[in-house]
């Protein structure tokens, strides 16, 4: 129940084309749901984050959707470019400092 | 911009031997992180600290790690002995505590192989 199931293990898109990446979640408790970009040899920076009383927030080419029915969230990547190329982490936790569950994440390739 | 600093970045071993690492997280930030990252995984939660209190430590195999953080800032995470299983790269994150901000900002970890 403590398990988030992240997909496609890996992604190769086109420059310019919609990256998306999708999550699943088990335990209702959770009411938060970032998003984190981790380049090799580096530490994961957070990207953008949702709480469950919105289905979506955007931030620049960074859109989450979440479907609070299904458990599930999802990351879109517009215009994805070739700096993009990174490995991305989708997340929950119950917030107020409990405890973060990571997926297993998404290796993403922008091709030029 | 304030970031979370840890030493080593690298960091090569002997099975058996004991290994340390330093985390100094953003200032002002009351909760500190460690978290365990096998490559080609996300990153596993070890152990975390509110303050100098540890509030999480369930995932911490406590025969072989220890974390502290005494005085509330910096912390510290070591492995006596290292086994070769506990190669991997060791992040650190903190956040501040607050109530509605539960952004975690991570610092650039430190690889560790045990050979």
């Amino acid at each position: 129940q403590q398990q988030v199931k992240q997909s496609p293990q890996s992604l190769i898109v086109q420059k310019g084309g919609i990256s998306i990446i999708n999550c699943a979640y088990e335990n209702t408790a959770f009411d938060y749901f970032p998003w984190y970009q981790q380049f090799p040899g580096k530490g994961p920076a957070l990207l953008i984050a949702i709480r469950p009383d919105v289905s979506e927030k955007k931030e620049g080419r960074f859109t989450i959707s979440f479907n609070k029915s299904a458990k599930q969230f999802s990351l879109h990547i517009m215009d994805s470019q070739p700096g993009d190329s990174a490995t991305y982490f989708c997340a929950a936790s119950k917030g107020g400092g409990f405890k973060t569950i990571f997926g297993a994440g998404t290796r993403l390739f922008v091709k030029a | 911009e304030a970031e979370v600093a840890q030493s080593p970045r690298y960091k090569i071993t002997e099975k058996s031997q004991a290994v340390a690492f330093w985390c100094d997280p953003i200032s002002g930030h009351a909760t500190l992180y460690w978290y365990r990252q096998i490559l080609g995984q996300g990153p596993e939660l070890l152990v975390q600290f509110q303050d100098e209190s540890v509030v999480d430590d369930s995932q911490l195999p406590k025969d072989r790690f220890s974390a502290e953080r005494l005085k509330g800032v910096d912390s510290t995470l070591k492995i006596q002995p290292a086994e070769l299983g506990d190669s991997a790269m060791y992040l650190c994150a903190s956040s501040s505590g607050q109530p509605g901000h539960y952004e975690q900002y991570f610092g650039p970890g430190t690889r560790l192989t045990v050979t």
